[in-house]
């Protein structure tokens, strides 16, 4: 059974970079062609998508926040990591990573299954 | 940029009754591209639909989506006391990716 565990500090500084890790177990992150993404949600709001990596190493990133964000993969670990630049209070959220769906067929997109516990990070001096 | 909006923001229904949540869509999502979640406090988002129909792995067959283009349906034919929590839907047609703003259901 997939798992997914995200990692990382709790509380960042405003104008530093967040930078979190989900452990992939369970499954080989590398092995087919699925979609790894990142989603937030605020503290008592909806659901943000963040930005995917494709298992060939492509990235898609949401507009909004393309200009700050990197996402990565490291396959000898089986992780995938994000990391969030020049932050402020408005990026105080939980941060959950999960796994992009594939039908039978084998098309694989970003609706997402299963997602990790998600982690919440603080941005606060 | 797709925006989704769903309606109603809140649901009060009693266990037994019929739940329909519905998630509108601010241009027409192709090949059905529409995925259905449910949030429970503290727990992350648990996916229940995709592809506007398809039940996820162990989903019960109470749930069930429909719908195409720019309107889609959530329906939970007879609530059980674990339905009561927020759902949301999500388009995967085009990049942004966004979700709706969510529907909470209560009991009543």
């Amino acid at each position: 059974q997939l798992q997914l565990q995200e990692s990382g500090p709790g509380l960042v500084k405003p104008s530093e970079t967040l930078s979190l890790t989900c452990t992939v177990s369970g499954g080989s992150i590398s092995s087919s062609s699925y979609y790894w993404g990142w989603i937030r949600q605020p503290p008592g709001k909806g659901l943000e998508w963040i930005g995917s990596i494709y298992h060939s190493g492509s990235t898609y990133y949401n507009p909004s926040l393309k200009s700050r964000v990197t996402i990565s993969v490291d396959t000898s670990k089986n992780q995938f990591s994000l990391k969030l630049s020049s932050v402020t209070a408005a990026d105080t959220a939980v941060y959950y990573c999960a796994r992009g769906g594939c039908l039978w067929s084998g098309e694989c997109r970003n609706w997402f299954d299963p997602w990790g516990q998600g982690t919440l990070v603080t941005v606060s001096s | 940029e797709i925006v989704l909006t769903q309606s109603p923001g809140t649901l009060s229904l009693s266990p037994g009754e019929r739940a329909t949540l519905s998630c509108r869509a601010s241009q027409s999502v192709s090949s059905s591209y529409l995925a259905w979640y449910q949030q429970k406090p503290g727990q992350a988002p648990r996916l229940l639909i995709y592809g506007a129909s398809s039940r996820a792995t162990g989903i019960p067959d109470r749930v069930s989506g429909s719908g195409s283009g720019t309107d889609f349906i959530l329906t939970i034919s007879s609530l059980e006391p674990e339905d009561f929590a927020v759902y949301y839907c999500q388009q995967y047609d085009s990049s942004p990716y966004t979700f709706g703003q969510g529907t909470k259901l209560e009991i009543k």
